[in-house]
């Protein structure tokens, strides 16, 4: 099962920024968060992930939590192609490359 | 240049058929994997090779048999294939596949349909 939850869907106006959160409360000391994300019909995407500290990359930005119980990826001027479901995953620490895709967040951006 | 490529993209097929789904990456990458998106759209892993070798299998009925020639391709064979079986096949790969394995790259995936 995912260890994290998120909002099944979420609106954000063209141009502004999208604060898409996750909680992750059960996450462990060695356990990284990661978040990618699938447009329509197209295999999943990387997006950014971190450990404790904040992220940025020349997609978005990851804010963890000081507790690492939850985060928040930022998507900084939202366009129409982000339009997209974004997963939160807690990624376990010694199984590599098992990601545990929750339901994710639908994001909507609209004009 | 596709970084992971399957093939077919889509492949329509009667109950009890078997059929094959090919996936190869041309990114250098040692571990590559089968994940499977069901109708209501949740992703689940169901294989991972790391060099020609099984580490991951998700309790996969048998009726699945990844097989992998080289590093650089994870084929996916379905034996009888069942109704349920109906879902979009995702390949993926990465760097390597211990604690620090890096982002995964995904195909684009392979639509099945079992009538």
């Amino acid at each position: 099962d995912a260890k994290t939850t998120q909002p099944t869907s979420m609106d954000c106006a063209e141009g502004r920024a999208a604060n898409l959160p996750c909680n992750h409360s059960t996450i462990s000391g060695n356990e990284y968060v990661y978040w990618y994300r699938q447009i329509h019909s197209q295999g999943p995407q990387y997006i950014i992930h971190g450990l404790k500290n904040n992220e940025t990359n020349e997609m978005a930005s990851l804010i963890i939590t000081e507790d690492r119980k939850s985060s928040t990826l930022i998507l900084p001027h939202a366009t129409l192609r982000d339009t997209a479901v974004y997963y939160c995953i807690v990624r376990v620490y010694n199984q590599g490359g098992k990601l545990i895709f929750g339901q994710g967040t639908e994001l909507s951006v609209k004009p | 240049d596709t970084a992971v490529s399957q093939t077919p993209k889509y492949l329509v097929t009667q109950m009890g058929n078997d059929k094959s789904i090919k996936c190869e990456q041309n990114l250098g990458h040692d571990t590559m994997y089968w994940y499977k998106q069901d109708s209501k759209k949740f992703l689940k892993i169901m294989f991972s090779y790391n060099n020609k070798e099984l580490i991951i299998n998700e309790t996969v009925p048998n009726r699945f048999s990844p097989k992998s020639p080289d590093k650089a391709h994870l084929n996916l064979h379905i034996n009888s294939l069942e109704l349920g079986d109906s879902a979009v096949y995702f390949c993926a790969s990465s760097q390597s596949s211990g604690p620090f394995t890096g982002e995964l790259f995904f195909g684009e995936g392979s639509r099945l349909t079992v009538l």
